[in-house]
């Protein structure tokens, strides 16, 4: 099983900063790994697919990269809305799906 | 617009059962494979189990293997999770969600999720 370790755990950053998530693989996943926005009470939100590509609805300001074992989501400018837990989930290890432990994007 | 919505979720005693529900509506269900992913409290997402949009493949996460089974029923957009021999650690939120690529028999990524419905074993 392909096991997704994401840092860090907790980000405490302003509105309008700049926000870079990782995502480290234990083994190559080539490109397929996607990203999640997640609030309380709420359902999860495919943010990026195939680590670079948005999903339709998805603001310009969030961005994927990377390839193998290492990954970055970057949020450009922080909106108030996006303060949530961020999860990466990888499909190339298929069966399972595995996603990563989240990371924390919180207010400072 | 895509809509799932869960049901069935309660509060069970450890060893029971419980049968939980995913009405689908706002796209073609019977030509996407489906998911249920569950999040313990304070914990992060977990995979549980995958159906194939035609039924003929199911896979399952090791955690639940020979306790939960995955089902459809592509004439009413239903998708269910029946689970067995539950234990404290199956206490969680429960949802179900749309693969993202039709007519496929493995997953790819989730596009669209539903609320959840909490799960509690507890004697």
């Amino acid at each position: 099983e392909i096991v997704l370790t994401q840092s860090p755990a907790t980000l405490s950053l302003s509105p309008g900063e700049r926000a870079t998530l990782s995502c480290r693989a234990s083994q190559s996943v080539r490109s397929y790994l996607a990203w999640y926005q997640h609030k309380p009470g709420q359902a999860p939100r495919l943010l990026i697919y195939d680590a670079s590509n948005r999903a339709p609805g998805i603001p310009a300001r969030f961005s994927g990269s990377g390839s193998g074992t290492d990954f970055t989501l970057t949020i450009s400018s922080l909106e108030p809305e996006d303060f949530a837990v961020y999860y990466c989930q990888q499909r190339s290890g298929w069966p399972p799906l595995t996603f990563g432990g989240g990371t924390k994007v919180e207010i400072k | 617009q895509v809509q799932l919505v869960e049901s069935g979720g309660g509060v069970v005693q450890p060893g029971g059962s419980l049968r939980l529900s995913c009405a689908a509506s706002g796209f073609s269900f019977s030509s996407y494979g489906m998911h249920w992913v569950r999040q313990a409290p304070g914990k992060g997402l977990e995979w549980v189990a995958f159906i194939r949009y035609d039924e003929t493949s199911k896979y399952y996460a090791d955690s639940v293997k020979g306790r939960v089974t995955i089902s459809r029923d592509n004439s009413k957009n239903m998708l269910y999770v029946q689970i067995n021999s539950l234990r404290v650690e199956d206490t969680a939120v429960y949802y179900c969600a749309k693969d993202t690529v039709s007519a496929s028999g493995i997953a790819y990524y989730l596009d669209f999720w539903g609320q959840g419905t909490l799960v509690t074993v507890s004697s």
